[in-house]
């Protein structure tokens, strides 16, 4: 059964105090892993998409990267306005939809 | 990125009425949209696949008489929840795919729905 698993479930950190989230993923056959942030009360902005073990993309503070069994988002010198729920995703084995973990809510005080 | 627009992003009904989400995608054309479920602070999850022209394909464990989905035209698809109970209080979100098979999905605001 494909599975995403975010850790962990929250994150506090000082403004430019750098950390990172993982999302760890059972599927039979990776067709994308996805991350996304979403606000309170909002959906899910699409971030970055990765497909290869290897991959990594940046942008603004924000890097994924993806292995075989995991992927990262690294935050680089974090700010108040990174405060968010970041959702990880990938696409169930028909590749027609996505499979979400539960996400990792970080908290950047300053 | 591409615009998912939903609404109403909120609504408030009774118990026993029906309610309808719109979901409109409004700078593409998509022959697939999704809808999601999130509960407070769970993950989102999949309820139904929307394809336009065509009946919906619905996740296991979704009731297809209590969530009607039609999808009538490439820009817009509606979600009506009949006969609403408190159970089906929750934050529904539809998504759409600017490209076949990209995997890329855009979400719109989502829609809270409180049933009293």
């Amino acid at each position: 059964e494909d599975q995403v698993t975010q850790s962990p479930e929250a994150l506090r950190l000082q403004e430019g105090e750098s950390s990172s989230l993982n999302c760890s993923y059972t599927v039979s056959g990776l067709r994308g892993l996805f991350w996304y942030r979403q606000d309170p009360g909002k959906g899910p902005e699409f971030l970055f998409t990765l497909y290869s073990a290897g991959e990594e993309k940046e942008k603004e503070r924000l890097k994924a990267t993806l292995t075989k069994k995991e992927s990262f988002l690294h935050i680089t010198a974090p700010k108040p306005e990174d405060s968010a729920t970041y959702l990880c995703a990938v696409a169930n084995q028909a590749g027609t939809a996505l499979i979400f973990g539960k996400g990792t809510t970080l908290s950047v005080s300053s | 990125g591409a615009v998912v627009s939903q609404h109403p992003s909120w609504v408030i009904c009774k118990s026993g009425t029906s309610v309808k989400i719109e979901c409109r995608s409004l700078d593409f054309q998509a022959t697939t949209m999704f809808w999601y479920r999130q509960f407070p602070k769970q993950s989102l999850m999949l309820m139904a696949t929307s394809n336009e022209g065509s009946k919906a394909t619905y996740e296991q464990g979704v009731e297809k008489d209590k969530f009607l989905i039609n999808h009538a035209s490439l820009t817009l698809s509606t979600l009506t929840v009949t006969s609403a109970h408190p159970e089906d209080s929750s934050f529904y979100i539809c998504s759409a795919r600017v490209l076949a098979n990209t995997g890329e999905l855009f979400f719109g605001e989502g829609s809270r729905l409180t049933v009293l």
